[in-house]
């Protein structure tokens, strides 16, 4: 089965400041690839998603980018801000399967 | 659109008790997930359902969880008898899979501590 390996496990970044976070998979037939958020307590949200004939696909301070050949695609957020802070999980979706990053826990300082 | 209905929310029991949880999908979503995350952890699949099929239960563990999902739409996963290594939140997930949607929604969740 697929495996998806993310990085890193944890990242604090001052307010303003950029933050990027990167997953592998290892089966070239996965096709999707979305990102999720989690707050504490709360339920995982989609905050973007790109599928395998694309490379890149932004949403105002979000990105991602996506390199078929390396088997790697990350998530990249620009100008954080303090409700940014939560934890990021990445998926792989591989013959009508799921497969998830350990997550990313990401700290905004103020 | 209602979202993924999920209860009871939270839920403590003592090991070797049993305990279910229910979830009600978005409506008309054919495809509903079973997770269990594990605190730190991403979600791991249980089980996966096709209307009232199972596409996928290969990490089920198949002696103390089941899970059914009657006439295709509420689902309803137990555990029995419980170990303290099912403490977790219980997410579960619906799909809609029609043309090339693969977005699946999450339910809020049920907390499980077992003491």
């Amino acid at each position: 089965g697929e495996n998806v390996e993310q990085h890193p496990s944890t990242l604090s970044v001052q307010e303003g400041d950029s933050a990027v976070i990167k997953c592998t998979y290892s089966d070239s037939a996965s096709n999707y690839f979305p990102w999720y958020k989690q707050e504490l307590g709360k339920r995982p949200q989609l905050i973007i998603d790109i599928r395998s004939n694309v490379g890149e696909k932004k949403d105002q301070r979000i990105a991602v980018t996506l390199n078929k050949t390396a088997k790697h695609f990350s998530l990249h957020i620009t100008e954080t801000q303090p409700e940014d802070s939560a934890v990021y999980f990445c998926a792989a979706y591989d013959f009508n399967k799921f497969y998830f990053g350990s997550g990313t826990k990401l700290n905004v300082k103020p | 659109e209602a979202g993924v209905a999920q209860s009871p929310r939270y839920k403590i029991i003592e090991k070797r008790q049993s305990v279910a949880f229910w979830c009600n999908p978005i409506s008309g979503h054919a495809t509903l997930y079973w997770y269990q995350q594990i605190l730190g952890q991403g979600p791991k699949l249980l089980i996966q359902f096709q209307n009232n099929g199972v596409v996928d239960d290969s990490q089920l563990p198949k002696d103390r969880f089941s899970a059914e999902r009657l006439k295709g739409v509420d689902s309803t996963l137990k555990i029995q008898p419980a170990k303290l290594e099912d403490s977790a939140v219980y997410l579960c997930a619906s799909s809609d899979r029609q043309g090339s949607s693969y977005e699946q929604y999450f339910g809020p969740g049920t907390r499980l501590t077992v003491t």
